[in-house]
């Protein structure tokens, strides 16, 4: 069976401050993808990155980084220099590649509060 | 753009009576999924379609049937809606006609469903 952990609830921080969310995940398949969204106030769900397996190498985009460590199954997210519009609920997923439905399993979310 | 549209966007109904929730896609992709969302749990896979009529359970599916007649569309129907089942809905499908098990996982805008 695939899980995953969000053990962080809620963080809040102070704009301008760096913030990681952690993400820990299980799984069986030696293939399988590892995935962020944000879910901002609004609802809707937004696609951050996607990382496979095979892929170790850390990913920055703008702001955002993400570490892959095979090592200790963590798929970590940094915001540097958070700002208000990065409050949202943000999620990790993991999606095996070895079973047939191909669905993601969600880890539970971290609610990120950046104040003024 | 995914071209993902689900609706009703919003519904409130009456225990006992049956639901039924609509998923269009206009992009030809094979899988199609119906996830809930529920605080303290992130999103939880309800039923899956890998393509027209064939559909499976997810970890979540008992009191909810589904169908897929056409590519396009994927119903989620509660037969007889309990206060347990009041949730946000949200449909997803996985891009690309293929079975590729990497490809991104894209979400409609959620159904909002309260059950009094």
């Amino acid at each position: 069976a695939q899980k995953v952990t969000q053990a962080q609830t809620e963080i809040s921080v102070v704009e301008k401050e760096d913030v990681t969310l952690d993400c820990v995940y299980e799984t069986r398949d030696t293939t399988y993808y590892l995935f962020w969204y944000k879910q901002p106030p609004s609802g809707e769900l937004v696609f951050l990155i996607r990382r496979n397996s095979f892929d170790e190498q850390n990913e920055i985009s703008g702001r955002y980084s993400w570490n892959f460590q095979k090592s200790t199954s963590s798929f970590n997210f940094t915001i540097t220099a958070s700002q208000v519009v990065d409050s949202a609920v943000y999620f990790c997923a993991l999606s095996g590649g070895d079973t047939g439905r191909r669905a993601l399993t969600f880890g539970s979310g971290t609610r990120l509060q950046v104040q003024p | 753009d995914a071209g993902i549209t689900q609706s009703p966007r919003h519904k409130v109904t009456e225990t006992g009576t049956p639901v039924t929730l609509r998923c269009h896609q206009t992009e030809n992709h094979r899988y199609m999924y119906w996830y809930r969302q529920d605080p303290g749990h992130g999103l939880r896979l309800i039923h899956y379609s890998y393509g027209v009529k064939d559909t499976d359970k997810g970890e979540v599916s008992d009191g909810y049937s589904v169908s897929r007649s056409k590519t396009e569309d994927f119903l989620l129907t509660l037969e007889s809606a309990t206060s347990s089942q009041t949730s946000v809905y949200f449909c997803a499908i996985r891009w690309g006609t293929g079975v590729s098990p990497g490809n991104t996982i894209y979400f409609g805008e959620g159904s909002w469903l309260t059950v009094v």
